[in-house]
């Protein structure tokens, strides 16, 4: 059964350190999606890819959050340097394109922590 | 900011009964999903509708649209105690005619079931 795999599950990291999220998406996907879940805020989109190029990153805080896909098994989602309010559970989703009309496969999340 | 708004945030019921969820959204859509996720888990995409359908079943879930409303109901029948999760309407964000890139979720409802 194909799905999303995401790496780490937990990271809890000190304020001022790097963090690096992992994803694979499902083999064949061409769309990528990174979204952070918060109480307060909800599911917010960060960021998108479409055949590993970037489509829009405008959710993302670009001085401390890169997102990138070195190949087309692997997207990742860099924080440097994190934050207190950077704490959250990140989701990356793989679909196929148009990405909004096809369903997205979500990985089940990084829950970070930043202290 | 939010696309879609779901009502109740949070509904509680007893096994056997219906569950009824509602989302608003505020712009023209070319089509709308609904997914759940658990506790500590990733969304799950239960049903898409397109914005020229009016109603959709699967199972136990029946899904309506309606466009002139900019709103969708979510109907669970016989609910049970596994049905117990969060349920998220989501969106597409204005993209190109016919198929959109991005994929907006709302704050969702919470549903507990109890046996």
């Amino acid at each position: 059964d194909a799905r999303v795999t995401q790496t780490p599950r937990h990271k809890v990291t000190e304020m001022g350190q790097e963090v690096t999220m992992r994803c694979q998406p499902i083999l064949g996907h061409n769309t990528v999606f990174w979204y952070r879940q918060t109480m307060m805020q909800g599911l917010e989109l960060l960021a998108y890819f479409r055949n590993r190029a970037p489509l829009d990153d405008s959710g993302m805080p670009k001085d401390r959050f890169s997102a990138e896909m070195p190949d087309a098994t692997l997207a990742t989602l860099k924080i440097q340097p994190s934050e207190p309010r950077d704490s959250a559970v990140y989701f990356c989703a793989s679909g196929l394109d148009p990405g909004a009309a096809s369903p997205l496969h979500f990985g089940n999340g990084t829950r970070l922590t930043v202290t | 900011s939010q696309q879609g708004e779901e009502d109740p945030q949070a509904l509680s019921i007893q096994e056997g009964e219906n569950a009824t969820m509602n989302c608003s959204y505020k712009t023209s859509i070319n089509n709308l999903q609904w997914y759940r996720q658990n506790s500590g888990r990733g969304l799950v995409h239960l049903i898409l509708i397109r914005s020229n359908e009016r109603e959709k079943h699967s199972g136990r879930l029946r899904v309506t649209l309606d466009t002139s409303k900019k709103s969708s109901s979510l109907l669970i029948t016989a609910s049970r105690a596994a049905d117990t999760a969060s349920y998220f309407c989501a969106t597409d964000a204005g993209g190109r005619q016919g198929g959109s890139e991005k994929l907006v979720f709302g704050k969702g409802t919470k549903l507990t079931v109890n046996p």
